[in-house]
């Protein structure tokens, strides 16, 4: 199975900074790899797809890069809607699909 | 609208069985792949089961082979998920999605229920 290593695992941050969170996978996968949100009680939403695709509805300041086994989600101007676990999923080769371990973001 | 409503779960004592099921509108049910995936209290997400279109393909995790089935029916637009021999590391809330995908990439999961959960303990 591909393992997915996500870091950090939480960060903190103030409204307005550039916040970034990497993904690792343990073999290449290409560019399958999405983002998902999930705040506080909620179902997860998906955000970014195939690295770099920004899901229809899903604002400018969220981006996603990477390919191969390295990957990196972007929160460009974070705001206090933000505040949410991020986990990166990767769907290359499956099943099974993996999941990060999930980022933590708050607000300082 | 698109929606996603599970129902089913609940508090189970360990051996014991429970069945979930997810209703489906807005999201064209019966030409998608339909996935199960679960979180446990306070920890990640972990994909489950899924199941292709008509219902010939399903694939699980290993943590769950042999005692957990999927199953759906287009003509109501409904996910099942036949859940036996629970355990207490199977308390979880368990969403369905939709997946898009192909071939051995079938994993990209744009529509999500609001979960339910389901606690095995005695």
């Amino acid at each position: 199975d591909i393992q997915m290593t996500q870091s950090p695992s939480s960060l903190s941050a103030s409204v307005g900074d550039r916040v970034t969170i990497t993904c690792q996978a343990s073999q290449d996968i290409s560019n399958d790899l999405n983002w998902y949100q999930q705040k506080a009680g909620k179902a997860p939403k998906l955000l970014i797809f195939d690295a770099s695709k920004l899901e229809i509805g899903v604002p400018s300041r969220f981006s996603g890069s990477g390919s191969g086994t390295k990957f990196t989600f972007t929160i460009s101007n974070l705001q206090p809607e933000d505040i949410a676990t991020y986990y990166c999923q990767q769907f290359n080769n499956v099943p099974p699909v993996t999941f990060g371990g999930g980022t933590k973001v708050e607000i300082k | 609208e698109v929606q996603l409503v599970e129902s089913g779960g609940g508090l189970v004592q360990p051996g014991g069985s429970l069945r979930l099921s997810c209703a489906s509108s807005g999201i064209n049910f019966s030409r998608f792949w339909m996935s199960w995936v679960r979180q446990a209290p306070g920890k990640g997400l972990e994909w489950v089961v899924n199941i292709n279109e008509d219902g010939s393909e399903k694939n699980y995790a290993d943590s769950v082979k042999g005692r957990f089935t999927i199953s759906r029916d287009n003509a109501n637009d409904s996910l099942y998920l036949q859940m036996n021999s629970l355990r207490a590391e199977d308390t979880a809330v368990y969403y369905c999605a939709r997946v898009l995908g192909y071939g051995s990439r079938i994993g990209l999961f744009d529509h999500w229920g609001q979960g339910t959960l389901v606690t095995v303990s005695s």
